[in-house]
């Protein structure tokens, strides 16, 4: 399996300009969770899908940020208008489910470094 | 004060030394994830425990719950095991999943 892809590497955009992320999880999991990572906060839940739901969307930090998940095996986030404070590495990460309701080893994928000029 | 916390933050180690990072956390907790991110950022879950202790080669995992306490160890340390080390649990909630992040420690193994 080639793991949990996501696209772009690297993403370098202006303010107010929407940007997209895009993350193609391991074929058959279940969970799928996106995450931001920042110096000053280190790493951060932003939201979760189960069988392609919204579970929980709890750490989204702002409306100008959304996310879908269109079938098991695509995911997006995105953001719009974009700020220079949501310049991060954005993972995307995914698990089995085992019964363990998303607690199981997420498989990470190479993350997508956004920079908001 | 952070639902998770984890010690040292820096730690320089000579190879072949044991290594120990300590996470404790206020929070109840179903599951306790160990990650490692690399220095090229790409981040590996190493453990996910719930209970006792885990082995995978070099690294052991071990968890209290009673203590709230987790610790993660590294026998006969080399460089590649350079990286920072993140610490995560999972606490339930009444939809849904909560989790929380330490702040990592920063391990450097010298030749």
């Amino acid at each position: 399996d080639a793991g949990v892809i996501q696209s772009p590497r690297h993403e370098v955009t202006e303010m107010g300009q929407e940007v997209t992320l895009r993350c193609k999880p391991i074929s058959g999991h279940d969970y799928l969770f996106w995450y931001r990572q920042t110096m000053m906060r280190g790493l951060e839940l932003l939201i979760y899908f189960n069988n392609n739901v919204p579970i929980d969307d709890s750490g989204m930090p702002e409306d100008r940020f959304s996310a879908k998940m269109p079938n098991a095996s695509f995911s997006t986030l995105k953001i719009q208008p974009s700020e220079p404070r949501d310049s991060a590495v954005y993972f995307c990460a995914s698990s089995l489910d085992r019964g363990l309701r998303g607690t199981d080893t997420q498989y990470f994928g190479p993350g997508t470094r956004l920079t908001v000029l | 004060k952070n639902e998770v916390e984890q010690s040292p933050q820096n730690l320089t180690a000579q190879e072949g030394e044991f290594i120990t990072i300590n996470c404790s956390y206020s929070v109840g907790i179903s599951a306790l994830h160990w990650l490692q991110q690399h220095p090229g950022g790409g981040i590996v879950s190493l453990f996910m425990l719930s209970s006792g202790k885990k082995k995978h080669g070099r690294l052991i995992a071990t968890i209290n719950i009673q203590e709230k306490h987790s610790s993660l160890h590294i026998t006969a340390s080399h460089p590649r095991d350079s990286a920072v080390y993140i610490c995560a649990v999972r606490t339930p909630k009444v939809a849904g999943n909560q989790f929380y992040f330490g702040t990592g420690t920063s391990l450097t193994v010298i030749p």
